[in-house]
């Protein structure tokens, strides 16, 4: 059963636009959320985070929102670049203070020069 | 600082095998956790260990068990191999894992193929 799901497997988006990345959940006992990043041929990599107690978290070019009763989030790239070419992972804890994470299955992210 | 190293990057085995991967964690960290990315899909937790101690386990079977060292390295061990184990295999470390904000890094990953 999937509790982190990225519905849009594939996202392409001209350079210097914007690029919206999705992410549902439906575990209410997830807290905390995070955005990895994932090139060929190596680990993924942390990105941004959001605590379920804010609804943005800004970093940099990247945002991420949180809606919490929707149980949705999203990762905004403002403006994107090639380099942001990648699969993009969501990926949720639950409460009770322990760090392993429920991934998503991820959005390739085509930055298009 | 080093990051996370896994070996070997590629494996294949045969249905029935075992096998053991590979990982060293960042130094300094005390926990390490292992993952299952099969083909299309968002990586899977299999385990946790913390100071040589297992401290958490996902929904895999008793057949995938594991071992961490004091040096920072660990193991992943796979008895009696399936044709639905071949995928990519990412070990992670941090520092703790009592905080969410404990983050956690990746190393490459060994991709192994059943047969």
């Amino acid at each position: 059963d999937q509790q982190v799901k990225q519905n849009s497997p594939s996202l392409s988006v001209q350079e210097g636009r914007i690029s919206i990345l999705n992410c549902d959940y439906t575990n209410s006992m997830f807290d905390y959320f995070l955005w990895y990043k994932k090139y060929p041929a190596e680990g993924p990599t942390f990105l941004i985070s959001i605590s379920s107690i804010k609804d943005k978290n800004e970093d940099g070019r990247f945002t991420v929102f949180l809606n919490k009763s929707a149980k949705h989030l999203s990762l905004h790239i403002v403006p994107s670049q090639p380099g942001d070419s990648a699969v993009y992972f969501c990926a949720a804890t639950p409460k009770g203070g322990a760090n392993n994470l429920f991934f998503g299955t991820g959005t390739r992210l085509t930055v298009i020069p | 600082e080093t990051g996370v190293t896994q070996s070997p990057t590629h494996l294949i085995k045969t249905r029935g095998q075992q096998v053991t991967l590979r990982c060293s964690s960042q130094s300094g960290h005390n926990t390490v956790s292992w993952y299952q990315q099969a083909l299309g899909q968002g990586p899977q937790f299999i385990f946790q260990y913390y100071r040589e101690e297992e401290n958490g386990r996902g929904n895999f079977p008793p057949r995938f068990s594991g071992l961490q060292f004091p040096n920072y390295s660990s193991e992943l061990n796979v008895n009696a191999l399936e044709l639905d184990d071949s995928a990519l295999y990412l070990c992670a470390s941090s520092l703790g894992w009592r905080k969410a904000t404990d983050t956690q890094y990746f190393g490459p990953g060994t991709r192994l193929t059943v047969l």
